[in-house]
Order: structure tokens, then C-alpha cells, then sequence
């Protein structure tokens, strides 16, 4: 069975600080992918990355960086966290041809 | 880039009804189209995909189908039941590297019992 963990399922941080979302895959799969979930905006990449070390923008990369030191794991950095990155944010790793497999989640909450 | 439309963004159909889902791409170029349904509090699991070189794919209870002249494809529910109310994503791919996904919006499908 695919396992992708992400580090808090819940996390409530203050304007302006550095926030690290951590996520960790045991499937030894090249692709990650970081989103976030609006309501009625669906699910939009931020970055993902194919290789360690390798990553490339997705629709929404402003206000975010990420890093790939080991292949299982892939974060996403908030370097000064605003209220309008207030989210839900997803893991996802490639599994098949194209099929993602998600993570279960941050609801991230910026005050 | 790639746009994907999706209609309705809530829909509620009574149990044993059918349900439409409508998705809109923009690029001609995609070629695999998968469907994610996410339950509350839950992940997105995929449900259901189409490649462009099929133009019609069914798995028990749903359906999706694929119109690249008019670049629409849809998730068709029959036979609704209880356990398929959850929020319906579509999602469309260019392929190359990464596979990358562009999502419709969602629709949140409510069955009545």
C-alpha cells in the first residue's frame, strides 16, 4: 500500500512567521506534488518536483519555495506567512502513468 | 496553461437518480483525464479516468465520457446512493514531465435517501 504522511493535520500560525509543511512518501516514487484546496477553487499546484533537488512551479508559487534534500520527502516553506495562505494544503505522489496519490492534509490557519 | 471548468459546483439528486458531472478544458493538447472523489474530512481517491483515445469508460455504477471536438468530458453517476455524496473533482493533463494535473473547481454531490 502507497503511504503518504504529512507532518500536522492541523496548524495555526502567526502572520509573518516561517511555516514548514513536511511531507513523506515510502513508495521510493520520483514525483511529488504540493497543492493547495480552496472551496470552489479546487485543488491548485504550487510546485512539485520530479527528481531530488529538482522542482518546478506550479500555478500558484508566489509566497512559497519548497525543498528536496531525499527523495521521500518534500516540503513546502512559507517564508512569511499572510492570512490569505489560510488553506488546505495536500501532498500527492505519482503512483502510475498518471494516477496521484494524496496525503490526508494541513488545514493551515495564518492570524 | 491548461483551464478546466466544472458544472455544477453543488449538486443534489434523490437516491436511485442519476447524476451529471461537466468538465471544460481548454487545451487540445491534454490526454488523460481522471476524476477524484473526496468524502468529508477524507483525501482524494480517483474514481474513475479517461485517455484521449477513448471516448467512453465504465466501472459499475460510473461513466465518464470524453468529447475532444468540443474538449468536455463527464462523470456519470446512475443508481445514486448515500455513500456518493462527497465533492467530485475533475482534472486534466498534458503529460511530459511530472504529469502535472489542472483541476476543475468540484462539485459537492448531495443523494437524498
Amino acid at each position: 500500500d502507497v503511504k503518504v504522511t504529512q507532518s500536522s493535520r492541523y496548524l495555526v500560525k502567526r502572520t509573518g512567521e516561517k511555516v514548514f509543511l513536511e511531507c513523506v512518501q515510502d513508495m521510493d516514487h520520483e514525483n511529488m506534488f504540493w497543492y493547495r484546496q480552496d472551496p470552489g477553487l479546487g485543488l491548485r499546484l504550487i510546485y512539485f518536483s520530479y527528481d531530488v533537488k529538482m522542482k518546478e512551479k506550479g500555478d500558484i508559487p508566489e509566497g512559497y519555495s519548497v525543498s528536496r534534500e531525499k527523495k521521500e520527502r518534500f516540503s513546502l516553506i512559507l517564508e512569511s506567512a499572510s492570512t490569505n495562505q489560510t488553506s488546505m494544503y495536500l501532498c500527492a505522489t505519482k503512483i502510475l502513468s498518471y494516477e496521484q496519490y494524496f496525503g490526508p492534509g494541513t488545514r493551515l490557519t495564518v492570524t | 496553461g491548461e483551464n478546466v471548468e466544472q458544472h455544477p459546483s453543488t449538486l443534489s439528486v434523490q437516491e436511485g437518480d442519476s447524476a451529471v458531472i461537466k468538465c471544460t478544458y481548454s487545451d487540445s493538447a491534454s490526454n488523460y483525464f481522471p476524476w477524484y472523489k473526496q468524502e468529508l474530512g477524507k483525501r482524494p481517491q480517483l474514481i474513475i479516468d479517461i485517455r484521449s483515445n477513448v471516448g467512453e469508460k465504465k466501472d459499475q455504477r460510473i461513466a465518464v465520457t470524453l468529447n475532444k471536438t468540443a474538449k468536455h468530458f463527464s462523470l456519470h453517476i446512475t443508481e445514486t446512493q448515500p455513500e456518493d455524496s462527497a465533492v467530485y473533482f475533475c482534472a486534466a493533463s498534458l503529460g511530459g514531465a511530472g504529469n502535472m494535473l489542472t483541476f476543475g473547481g468540484g462539485t459537492r454531490l448531495m443523494v437524498k435517501p
